[in-house]
């Protein structure tokens, strides 16, 4: 039972470089979401799907990009990494959007941008 | 818009004293609430929900939270802390736009002194 898997866990980059964050699901979810938590900041929505083939904006998109292709996988692209994206990324999941159905979270990806 | 507002940033209590955690909520629509916990390298594990079943919520590891309409507040508590109780406790409110979207208030660190 993996439930929500995040790979890699710990990632630097340079100022520029582009790369992609993974996250999977094995518990047929419709609703996934990505976040960035900053310290003193909370957890900011980035992007979210209500489903394959459906994605939308979250907060604080700029700089983020995402694909919905299956329910188990919703990657994240940085597409140019800057030093303000420094943070830890979290992939959740939930049963069905807007369900009272707590979100299931993944363990994170620290990134850090030089 | 709906928001979250976590009272203190850090809290620090003896071992064996009462943990309170303060959370007050904006929502013009019935709320779900929910409390997370986050222990340091790991992504955040639901604590307890609120749905409006009962106002008076019972959690994992002997928190628990009271729904209190008329005062907008989903505090926290524990009778009796634990050294392991030590870590990162987020309150969240079910967004009724951004297809269901979680709001997170800021955070509240827990410290459990001996």
């Amino acid at each position: 039972n993996a439930g929500v898997t995040q790979t890699p866990k710990f990632q630097v980059l340079k100022t520029g470089q582009s790369m992609t964050l993974q996250c999977a699901q094995d518990m047929n979810h419709e609703y996934m979401s990505w976040y960035r938590q900053d310290p003193g900041m909370g957890l900011r929505l980035i992007h979210y799907s209500v489903g394959a083939g459906i994605t939308d904006q979250g907060e604080v998109p700029n700089g983020y990009n995402v694909s919905r292709s299956t329910t188990e996988d919703f990657p994240l692209r940085l597409l140019s990494a800057a030093p303000s994206q420094t943070s830890v990324y979290f992939c959740a999941s939930s049963y069905r959007t807007g369900s009272n159905q707590p979100q299931h979270f993944g363990d994170g990806t620290r990134l850090s941008i030089l | 818009a709906q928001s979250v507002t976590q009272l203190g940033s850090h809290v620090s209590v003896s071992e064996g004293a009462l943990v309170l955690l303060r959370c007050n909520y904006s929502s013009s629509v019935p709320p779900y609430l929910f409390w997370y916990v986050q222990y340091p390298n790991q992504g955040l594990q639901l604590l307890l929900k609120y749905t409006s079943a009962a106002t008076l919520v019972k959690g994992i590891n002997g928190f628990e939270a009271e729904f209190k309409k008329s005062e907008t507040s989903f505090h926290l508590t524990k009778p009796s802390a634990h050294m392991s109780d030590a870590a990162e406790y987020f309150c969240a409110v079910l967004g009724n736009n951004q297809g269901g979207k979680l709001i997170f208030g800021q955070g509240t660190e827990l410290s459990v002194k001996p």
